[in-house]
């Protein structure tokens, strides 16, 4: 099992660029989260999804953050525009019963 | 207000050395999970408890579920390099079956 992928690993991009972080989840697993990590404010839930449906965004930051999870296997989350206030690891975890497995996160550098 | 307040928030001690760090809330919660996330990796579970006073041990690690379901310990015996990283605790929410708060967390450096 390659566990949860995540691309890009690294994203540099100036302010007012569209960041678009992908993440494919572990085969099975039925629910999906998107993480935000900063030094400030810990590890933040953004969305969650299960069965590739939204179910919980009251952690999106504002409308300049969307995500989708058109199926099982993909899930993309969006930022358009980008600011430097944006700056953090985000990471994608999937689970099938509780337990939430990471991927190894994308670093993004808003300048 | 944090529902979950891990103490202390960074630690750092000699490699041989016992450590114990603490995750405390004013909520009963029916389990708590414990992560620990390495430098430049995302979290990992090590364990989850549910019962009230439950200890498990992961061996050199043992984990301790207080009696009111509200507070958890996990004591590290003769840390070693390779525990360096962040402690996270993290319960689950009623109203969803898989989603988890996560702690502050504690950051842990044994120097060798």
């Amino acid at each position: 099992d390659a566990g949860v992928i995540q691309s890009p690993r690294h994203e540099v991009t100036e302010m007012g660029q569209e960041v678009t972080l992908r993440c494919k989840p572990i085969s099975g697993h039925n629910s999906l989260f998107w993480y935000r990590q900063t030094m400030m404010r810990g590890l933040e839930l953004l969305i969650y999804f299960n069965n590739n449906v939204p179910i919980d965004d009251s952690g999106m930051p504002e409308d300049r953050f969307s995500a989708k999870m058109p199926n099982a296997s993909f899930s993309t989350l969006k930022i358009q525009p980008s600011e430097p206030r944006d700056s953090a690891v985000y990471f994608c975890a999937s689970s099938l019963v509780r337990e939430q497995f990471f991927g190894p996160g994308t670093r993004l550098t808003v300048l | 207000t944090q529902l979950l307040e891990q103490s202390p928030q960074f630690l750092s001690i000699q490699e041989g050395e016992n450590l114990t760090v603490y995750c405390n809330s004013s909520s009963v919660f029916s389990s708590l999970q414990w992560y620990r996330q390495e430098p430049g990796e995302g979290p990992v579970l090590l364990v989850t408890v549910v019962t009230g006073g439950e200890v498990k041990k992961l061996k050199r690690l043992t984990f301790q579920f207080g009696d009111a379901r509200k507070d958890s310990s996990l004591h590290i015996t003769a840390a070693q390099p390779g525990d360096t990283g962040l402690y996270l605790c993290a319960v689950g929410v009623k109203t969803s079956y898989d989603k988890v708060i996560f702690g502050p967390g504690t950051s842990l450096s044994v120097i060798p």
